[in-house]
């Protein structure tokens, strides 16, 4: 089915260890973007690429980076992960050309860090 | 920067019943997106309808409508015969038009549909 796939669901990692989330869409879509879900506080933007080969930060950047591979993925990199990054993590893309287009959301990663 | 609250974390309601989740909004902003997603405990997130800022009417999807009120800046979603199947967690979320489009979303309310 077209849509957005990230990989992997679940992760458990020890604190220190680094890992990347993958996310890749099929639907030709030009922005993809980052969030993270907490209890309480919906969801917030880490990272987004408005079209390949761009890449900006969000409202929660830090102890992130990413990577626009290809116009198809969007890779999130955790190099140091900490208790406090331990949250389910959603990828998602737009068309992203002329605005007001709702996000097609991956099924989310949840993480967690011990 | 845009600000987006949910002032009520959890509802329920009976199932056939009418419910109505609350949203309020921040901007400066006069043309912009605004959504209401659905997202169960299946966790995936699932668009339930969307309102342009520029039109006053009110956006519809079969059994959710959403009160549109610009000047007071609210944007509250109504949903009618309510079904088990509409138990979920509920964001409402805010979009202005520029590059990257980003969602601005609120913290949530959770709806339990009863029996």
């Amino acid at each position: 089915n077209a849509g957005v796939t990230q990989t992997p669901k679940f992760q458990v990692l020890k604190t220190g260890q680094s890992m990347t989330l993958q996310c890749a869409q099929d639907m030709n879509h030009n922005s993809m973007y980052w969030y993270r879900q907490d209890p309480g506080m919906g969801l917030r933007l880490i990272y987004y690429s408005a079209s390949e080969g761009t890449t900006d930060k969000g409202e929660v950047p830090n102890g992130y980076n990413v990577s626009r591979l290809n116009k198809r993925e969007f890779s999130l990199r955790l190099e140091s992960a900490a208790p406090s990054q331990t949250s389910v993590y959603f990828c998602a893309s737009s068309a992203g050309i002329l605005g007001g287009y709702g996000y097609t959301f991956g099924s989310g990663t949840r993480l967690t860090v011990v | 920067a845009q600000t987006v609250t949910q002032s009520q974390p959890e509802m329920s309601v009976q199932e056939a019943e009418t419910v109505t989740l609350s949203c309020t909004y921040d901007t400066s902003e006069s043309n912009y997106y605004l959504f209401w997603y659905k997202q169960p405990p299946s966790r995936q997130m699932i668009l339930v309808i969307r309102q342009e800022a520029y039109k006053q009417q009110n956006a519809t999807e079969n059994r959710f409508s959403v009160n549109f009120q610009k000047a007071a800046k609210s944007f509250s979603l109504k949903i009618s015969d309510s079904q088990l199947g509409d138990t979920a967690m509920y964001f409402c979320a805010f979009m202005k038009p520029a590059a990257g489009n980003m969602l601005t979303f609120g913290g949530g309310t959770r709806l339990m549909v009863k029996p």
